[in-house]
């Protein structure tokens, strides 16, 4: 399977622990989003990366979230002191080789609970 | 800010008929706007992308308006299966491409 993978696909946390989120996007795709998403809406963005560079970050990413996409591969979304308001799906995206930015790919995500 | 809405309530339609979702959208002018569908406890996928000089776009069963004026696309399901359904989601793009923003979506049920 060559698509977005993200790791762990479920995640049980108790409130104040740390979490880190893993994603592998597709390999030639040089853009890569985080998004989260609660039941019945739609994504909302949390952060874009080109390459390395994290250029894009969502006035709602309080500054106990973090993400990194070292050497432009995979990236990691971390979240720290956890709250019950951050359960949600978090999802990753890729874009761009010949698919070009438009289309984005998404991995399953990974489905965050805090009790 | 911008706002994208879609219908909240679900579609219920018979197998064989034309589904016909909307989305709204204010305060923006998107170059680009895309559907996806979702499934449960998956991410969204690609469907189809219109241009914002782009009327209508058609792929197999689909088919796409854009109306820039009235800030409004449609989106329609002719022949619909129940394998169709899904929750549809529409999104519009930032400048640059650096962000996408995504309607609620609208839940579609194809009954046998």
């Amino acid at each position: 399977d060559t698509g977005v993978s993200q790791d762990p696909r479920h995640k049980i946390t108790k409130r104040g622990q740390n979490v880190t989120f893993r994603c592998d996007p597709i390999s030639e795709h040089n853009r890569l989003y985080w998004y989260r998403q609660t039941l019945g809406q739609g994504p909302e963005f949390l952060t874009y990366f080109q390459n390395e560079a994290q250029l894009e970050k969502s006035r709602l990413l309080s500054d106990r979230f973090s993400a990194e996409r070292p050497k432009g591969s995979f990236s990691t979304l971390e979240i720290q002191r956890t709250e019950q308001g951050d359960s949600a799906m978090y999802l990753c995206a890729s874009s761009g080789g010949t698919e070009g930015r438009e289309k984005l790919f998404f991995g399953s995500g990974t489905q965050l609970s805090v009790l | 800010s911008q706002k994208i809405e879609q219908n909240s309530e679900a579609l219920n339609i018979q197998e064989g008929k034309t589904a016909t979702l909307t989305c709204n959208y204010t305060n923006y002018s998107p170059a680009y706007l895309q559907w996806y569908r979702q499934d449960p406890g998956r991410g969204p996928v690609f469907l189809l992308l219109i241009r914002e000089n782009e009327k209508e776009k058609r792929k197999e069963r689909l088919k796409v308006t854009f109306d820039t004026t009235l800030k409004q696309s449609l989106f329609h399901i002719t022949a619909s299966q129940p394998a169709d359904s899904a929750t549809y989601l529409c999104a519009l793009d930032s400048d640059n491409f650096n962000k996408f923003y995504f309607g609620s979506g609208t839940k579609l049920n194809v009954k046998p």
